[in-house]
């Protein structure tokens, strides 16, 4: 079954730099890459996602990229805000499976 | 749409005793998961279902653990007898099959087993 590991597991960033979360797969099988934002007290809810067929993908300040050959993929977050403050999760699916394997999770704090 | 609902938000019960989490999914998704979420295991999927059917269970970690879905708009995750060991924050989260499996979840229910 796939296997995702992800790090670091804490990060803090001055308010205004630039945060990094990186992630690592092992099914080559795997197409799909969301990443989660768990705020305190709630559910994990989807940022952004990429599909193998694409590099990188971009949504105002968050971006993600994405390298098959290594299999591994990031999530960058820039000019960080207090309301970027939460635990990120990155996963791994391959498309014809609904069964996400989710990364162990990265608590980012903002420090104003 | 109201998101997925989950019930209660927060149980405290002592071991031996059956506890039953509550789930409602987003209307017209046709697949439903129930998580576990832990600081020492991370997320979890413990079971999901696909149009009211459990598909895969390989995540309920025994068989003190059981999952109902008697249809498409509610379901129940069952322990029982509960141990201290199962507490945890569990997750019901929703999705309507993609591509891609964006999956929606609800907020949780902190179980504290004492």
């Amino acid at each position: 079954g796939e296997n995702v590991e992800q790090h670091p597991s804490t990060l803090s960033v001055q308010e205004g730099d630039s945060a990094v979360i990186k992630c690592t797969y092992s099914d080559s099988a795997s197409n799909y890459f969301p990443w989660y934002k768990q705020e305190l007290g709630k559910g994990p809810q989807l940022i952004i996602d990429i599909r193998s067929n694409v590099g990188e993908k971009k949504d105002q300040r968050i971006a993600v990229t994405l390298n098959k050959t290594a299999k591994h993929f990031s999530l960058h977050i820039t000019e960080t805000q207090p309301e970027d403050s939460a635990v990120y999760f990155c996963a791994a699916v391959n498309f014809g499976n609904e069964k996400l394997t989710f990364g162990t999770g990265t608590r980012l704090t903002i420090i104003p | 749409d109201a998101g997925v609902i989950q019930s209660p938000r927060h149980e405290v019960t002592e071991m031996g005793q059956e506890v039953t989490l509550r789930c409602k999914p987003i209307s017209g998704h046709d697949y439903l998961f129930w998580y576990r979420q832990t600081m020492m295991r991370g997320l979890e999927l413990l079971i999901y279902f696909n149009n009211n059917v459990p598909i895969d269970d390989s995540g309920m970690p025994e068989d003190r653990f059981s999952a109902k879905m008697p249809n498409a708009s509610f379901s129940t995750l069952k322990i029982q007898p509960s141990e201290p060991r199962d507490s945890a924050v569990y997750f019901c989260a929703s999705s309507n099959g993609g591509p891609p499996v964006e999956q929606y979840f609800g907020p949780g229910t902190r179980l504290t087993v004492t």
